[in-house]
């Protein structure tokens, strides 16, 4: 079954700092990764996907993520963060099993800090 | 175009009481989802449907039912509360997740659901 970890439950960055978000997942085919951000009290909006299109994919709000299938990794990267990045982000996995929708599988989630 | 509508988005029962949750999405999605979410856990997949007339188990179904009468509406039933079934409750749909250009899940704005 795949899985999905975020290292960090916590990641805090200074304003205008870089920020990294980690995400590391397990899948016995080739995987579909989505990166979702919640902001509080709301729902989940996606801020980028992975489809093996393309390894570097780039999202909304200037974040993007690299694929790298020999470290199985879709960590999340943004060059300068701002105040309004403040949120929870959710990595997700779903299996290619072609046909058939077994929904998403979740990281915890990693809680983004971003200091004045 | 509202998306994903959920109701109610606040309820408090007490332990044995049934309730029904109801969501709704206007994009002609085949595809819809029910989570939870707890603190420190992600998101959890409850149920899913593949189209009107389906419903399937998810990660965490139990102590809850579905019906996916229209294509538009997918209900979550809890038949007998109980205070593990305090969380937050997000329904979700897609149109198609094996195509990688329409594989995302739109997500509703969430139930805060607690049993006293």
């Amino acid at each position: 079954a795949q899985s999905v970890t975020q290292l960090g439950s916590h990641v805090s960055v200074s304003e205008g700092a870089l920020v990294l978000l980690r995400c590391n997942y397990s899948s016995s085919v080739p995987p579909y990764l989505f990166w979702y951000v919640q902001y509080p009290n709301q729902g989940l909006q996606l801020l980028l996907k992975y489809t093996s299109a393309a390894t570097l994919v780039k999202g909304i709000n200037g974040f993007e993520a690299e694929f790298k299938k020999s470290e199985t990794s879709f960590h999340l990267t943004k060059p300068s963060a701002h105040m309004s990045d403040a949120a929870e982000y959710f990595c997700a996995v779903r299996a290619n099993r072609g046909g058939g929708a077994d929904g998403l599988t979740f990281g915890k989630g990693t809680h983004l800090i971003i200091q004045p | 175009n509202a998306g994903v509508t959920q109701t109610p988005k606040f309820r408090v029962l007490k332990t044995g009481q049934s309730m029904t949750l109801l969501c709704a999405q206007d994009m002609n999605h085949e595809y819809m989802y029910w989570y939870r979410q707890d603190p420190g856990m992600g998101l959890r997949l409850i149920h899913y449907s593949v189209g009107e007339g389906t419903t399937a188990k998810g990660e965490v179904p139990d102590g809850y039912n579905v019906s996916r009468l229209k294509k538009q509406n997918f209900l979550l039933g809890l038949e007998s509360a109980a205070p593990s079934q305090t969380s937050v409750y997000f329904c979700a749909s897609s149109h198609n997740p094996t195509a990688p250009s329409h594989n995302e899940q739109f997500f509703g704005p969430g139930t805060r659901l607690t049993v006293l």
